[in-house]
């Protein structure tokens, strides 16, 4: 079956530091790729996403490259802000099949 | 474009009552929705998926009898929590989907917070 797996958190950054959140994922074909950020007591809001191999993902400063050989999606941001600091969700999905999640990892930024 | 709404953002109910929540997709058709539940720090679990004017598929473990799930027209879906228990208090998420294939993205709504006292 599908999977996606994230690195755990919390990840305590200053701000204007880099940010990586690694994601890994498996597949029987192929996925779409995602990322959501969660801000707190609010529901998911996408943040970007990818359809195919090589693809790159951007928005908002967050970037991610869908990279098939190595079946990874990390988000990165070179320079994080305090208003950054969320729950960020890596997900995944295949042609008829529901989104499946990682278990989040919480980013938290101090000024 | 793209907006989903829940109602109510919060409810608390007493034991034994039962609790209505609503997602609504503000500006598009969504034959598909889905319901997700969170517990705190944790990821979204899928309790089930509707189709407009079919029953509701539940994944396994969830009770149909207990998160009763409608979808009567393209634009609301609703979850009704029949006797609520304190084990339900919960964050409840719903999103929607344009099409019948789940293939591209879901919208999520903001969620609803439960809490049964």
């Amino acid at each position: 079956g599908n999977s996606v797996t994230q690195m755990e958190g919390p990840v305590t950054l200053s701000e204007e530091a880099f940010l990586t959140i690694n994601c890994t994922y498996t597949a029987t074909g192929y996925p779409s790729l995602f990322w959501y950020v969660q801000y707190p007591g609010e529901g998911l809001q996408l943040l970007l996403k990818a359809t195919k191999a090589d693809d790159k993902g951007s928005n908002k400063g967050f970037e991610a490259t869908y990279r098939k050989e190595t079946t990874s999606f990390h988000l990165e941001k070179g320079s994080v802000q305090v208003s950054d600091s969320a729950v960020y969700f890596c997900a995944l999905s295949e042609r008829y099949s529901t989104l499946t999640f990682g278990k989040g990892t919480m980013l938290l930024v101090s000024p | 474009g793209a907006v989903v709404s829940q109602h109510p953002s919060r409810v608390i109910c007493k034991s034994g009552t039962s609790v209505k929540i609503e997602c609504r997709s503000l500006d598009f058709q969504a034959t598909t929705m889905f319901w997700y539940r969170q517990f705190p720090k944790q990821s979204l679990m899928l309790m089930a998926t509707s189709n407009e004017g079919s029953k509701a598929t539940y994944e396994q473990g969830v009770e149909k009898d207990k998160f009763l799930i409608n979808h009567a027209s393209l634009t609301l879906s609703t979850l009704t929590v029949t006797s609520a228990h304190p084990e339900d208090s919960s964050f409840y998420i719903c999103s929607a989907s344009p099409g019948q294939l789940t293939y591209n993205e879901q919208f999520f709504g903001p969620g609803t917070r439960l809490t049964v006292l």
